[in-house]
């Protein structure tokens, strides 16, 4: 069965920390893996991820994807209130029906203190 | 450019009820996906439209259905609501060239009593 395992399930820090959020997965066909950002109810898209080794940055966000041993981090530095949220990992997989469908981990639930 | 917008925002039902919800696409996106996200998980997908067809779907029964029309917009029927079906129902919009990268409404919050 495809699986997407996100690891911490949560995490309390303080502002101005720097966390790494953690994303493993095992499922066929892999063809992308997405981070997305949940602050209420709409995910609102970070990065997109193909290839190992590439790393994707955006501000005080960068992620990396290592193919081989089928995991991704995402980082966060100097963490402000406004990164509190849940960060969704999502794995794309070729399918026989043409369809592109997300696999989601559980989520990673930030919280930043002031 | 307007987002994702999903139709209606909350909705309690009873057991054995119909449900429809409603999505409107992102301009130029042509995809159309739905997930259903229980407290506590992550999303978990029921089905793709793409040119108004389906074109993939999840581990979800017969009584999950939707539909795509010319606009790309597309609604989430739900049959002989159960309990278990009370969540957030998620709609994603995507387009040609980048159909993995899907931009998500705000959701809508269904309550089966």
């Amino acid at each position: 069965e495809d699986k997407v395992v996100q690891s911490p399930l949560s995490l309390v820090v303080h502002e101005g920390d720097t966390v790494t959020l953690n994303c493993s997965y095992e499922v066929t066909n892999f063809r992308s893996l997405l981070w997305y950002k949940q602050e209420k109810k709409a995910p609102t898209f970070l990065f997109m991820l193909t290839s190992s080794g590439i790393e994707k940055k955006s501000g005080r966000l960068s992620s990396i994807l290592d193919k081989k041993e089928l995991f991704s981090i995402l980082n966060i530095t100097a963490t402000q209130t406004g990164d509190s949220a849940v960060y969704l990992c999502a794995v794309d997989q070729h399918s026989g029906a043409g369809s592109y469908q997300l696999t989601f981990g559980k989520g990673t639930k930030l919280s930043v203190i002031p | 450019e307007t987002g994702v917008t999903q139709s209606p925002t909350h909705l309690i039902k009873t057991r054995g009820q119909q449900v429809t919800l409603r999505c409107s696409s992102q301009s130029g996106h042509n995809t159309v996906s739905w997930y259903q996200q229980a407290l506590g998980q992550g999303p978990q997908f029921i089905f793709q439209y793409y040119r108004e067809e389906e074109n993939g779907r999840g581990n979800f029964p017969p009584r999950f259905s939707g539909l795509q029309f010319p606009n790309y917009s597309s609604e989430l029927n739900v049959n002989a609501l159960e309990l278990d079906d009370s969540a957030l129902y998620l709609c994603a919009s995507s387009k040609t060239g980048t159909r993995n990268i899907q931009y998500f409404g705000a959701g809508t919050r269904l309550s089966v009593l």
